[in-house]
């Protein structure tokens, strides 16, 4: 099952913030964050373990909570070259038992001069 | 290091046709993966692979088949295209479905007329 993205799409200076939220239903290991530009694959951002370990770019930050089965993306001080969709993946168990990633529908943002 | 190819980068096919995508990465990852893209769904999992001999079905499995020989190469099949396969596919692989970035591939455009 797809985990759920909110906002759909956001609009912003250059200069502002933005926050990107993704929940699941499923019980999760791990959440990880991409970024696509258009015509382009996903670029790994981060990812956010069980018990708080991350690993990603420094300038990217991001939140997890395990009980909530939530994770927030913070975009600051936006720059042109942020633009773009961004993904959240969570690592859940399939039915049979096995690990999977599952990615949610993405978030559009476009940053404007 | 080449990361993680596929072929074709473009495919065109009439309903009916057969064909395989091909995915290989030479990172050496036991997790491998094969998503489509198709505008507004996000990436959705069609199978994955934890290791040589060991498959199973993501999201949308119905009307394609992988296997894993080897830990290098993940082929996905379509049996007899339909046109609701028509979509980009991205093939990707890390060390763990979880606790790795996934690396894409480049990404196969297929249509199904």
């Amino acid at each position: 099952q797809q985990p759920v993205q909110s906002p759909q799409a956001v609009i912003l200076r250059e200069g502002e913030d933005a926050v990107i939220n993704c929940s699941s239903s499923k019980a999760l290991y791990s959440v990880h964050w991409y970024r696509q530009k258009h015509g382009e694959a996903p670029v790994f951002l981060m990812i956010l373990l069980k018990g708080g370990e991350q690993k990603g770019h420094e300038k990217i930050s991001a939140s997890f909570n395990e009980k909530k089965q939530q994770s927030s993306l913070y975009l600051t001080a936006s720059q042109l070259s942020y633009s773009g969709t961004y993904f959240c993946g969570t690592e859940g168990k399939s039915g049979a038992g096995s690990y999977q990633l599952t990615f949610g529908k993405g978030t559009k943002l476009s940053v404007i001069p | 290091n080449a990361g993680v190819t596929q072929t074709p980068k473009f495919q065109v096919l009439k309903t009916g046709q057969s064909m395989t995508l091909q995915c290989a990465q030479d990172m050496n990852h036991e997790y491998m993966s094969w998503y489509r893209q198709d505008p507004g769904m996000g990436l959705r999992l069609i199978h994955y692979s934890v290791g040589a001999g060991i498959t199973d079905q993501g999201e949308v499995p119905n009307g394609y088949n992988v296997s894993r020989s080897t830990t290098e190469d993940f082929p996905l099949r379509l049996l007899s295209a339909a046109p609701s396969q028509t979509s980009v596919y991205f093939c990707a692989s890390s060390y763990s479905p979880g606790k790795g970035e996934q690396y894409f591939g480049p990404g196969t455009r297929l249509t199904v007329t």
